[in-house]
């Protein structure tokens, strides 16, 4: 079973709506990452969360809000949705040692219309 | 501005030879370089780093160049396959905040 799973992997919404993006992981990790990819722009930073207590915007927060449930589980919330926040989401995790390496889920397909 | 430029969006080689994928940064207190490794409907995976006090890191096909007076790093692939062909993403890490900051990413197509 994957490490980092995300769900749904495909979502079609209308504008305006309230959406959910959920992370799962079973690597044990404290901190975890919400990313988005837009075609030329590469990964960029939604928040991130060191543990259940911290969280933290990242470069482009707005329009976005997080929940950390769990050690395991942080959640991305579009609160009402706009065509521009259609892109590719990924969660990743990492440990709260010394190692630098983040580990992706799969990926989200958001597409608003 | 931006702080990882992969300023090259696409890279296509022939199977065997070598490949070059360039990345240019500003941000001097990096204390690591990774490069990460993106098929298409998969998320990224982590290939290689390098840390700000090495100016090579290798593994197996793999190596990274690190070039601290210009800037610059650099990944080499050799020999080159066509299971490579992938997006590549570099990214700076600073252990003061525990970020990844990525560059724009580029295109390797491999040619059988």
């Amino acid at each position: 079973d994957a490490d980092v799973t995300q769900t749904p992997r495909n979502r079609i919404t209308k504008t305006g709506k309230r959406i959910m993006l959920e992370c799962s992981q079973t690597k044990g990790h404290d901190r975890m990452y919400w990313y988005r990819q837009d075609p030329g722009l590469g990964l960029r930073l939604i928040y991130y969360s060191f543990d259940v207590k911290d969280i933290n915007k990242g470069e482009i927060s707005d329009g976005y809000s997080v929940s950390r449930q769990a050690q395991a589980k942080f959640s991305l919330s579009l609160e009402s949705a706009i065509p521009n926040q259609t892109a590719l989401y990924f969660c990743a995790t990492s440990d709260s040692g010394l190692s630098n390496e983040q580990y992706f889920g799969p990926g989200t397909r958001l597409t608003v219309t | 501005d931006q702080q990882v430029k992969q300023n090259s969006p696409s890279l296509s080689v022939q199977e065997g030879r070598i490949s070059i994928l360039n990345c240019d940064y500003t941000n001097s207190m990096f204390d690591y370089f990774l490069w990460y490794k993106k098929y298409p409907a998969e998320g990224p995976t982590f290939l290689i780093s390098i840390s700000s006090i090495k100016d090579k890191n290798e593994d197996g096909r793999f190596t990274v160049f690190l070039n601290k007076s210009a800037k610059h790093l650099s990944l080499h692939i050799v020999p080159s396959q066509p299971g490579d062909s992938a997006v590549y993403f570099c990214a700076d890490y600073t252990g003061a905040n525990s970020k990844l900051t990525f560059g724009k990413g580029i295109t390797l197509s491999v040619r059988p």
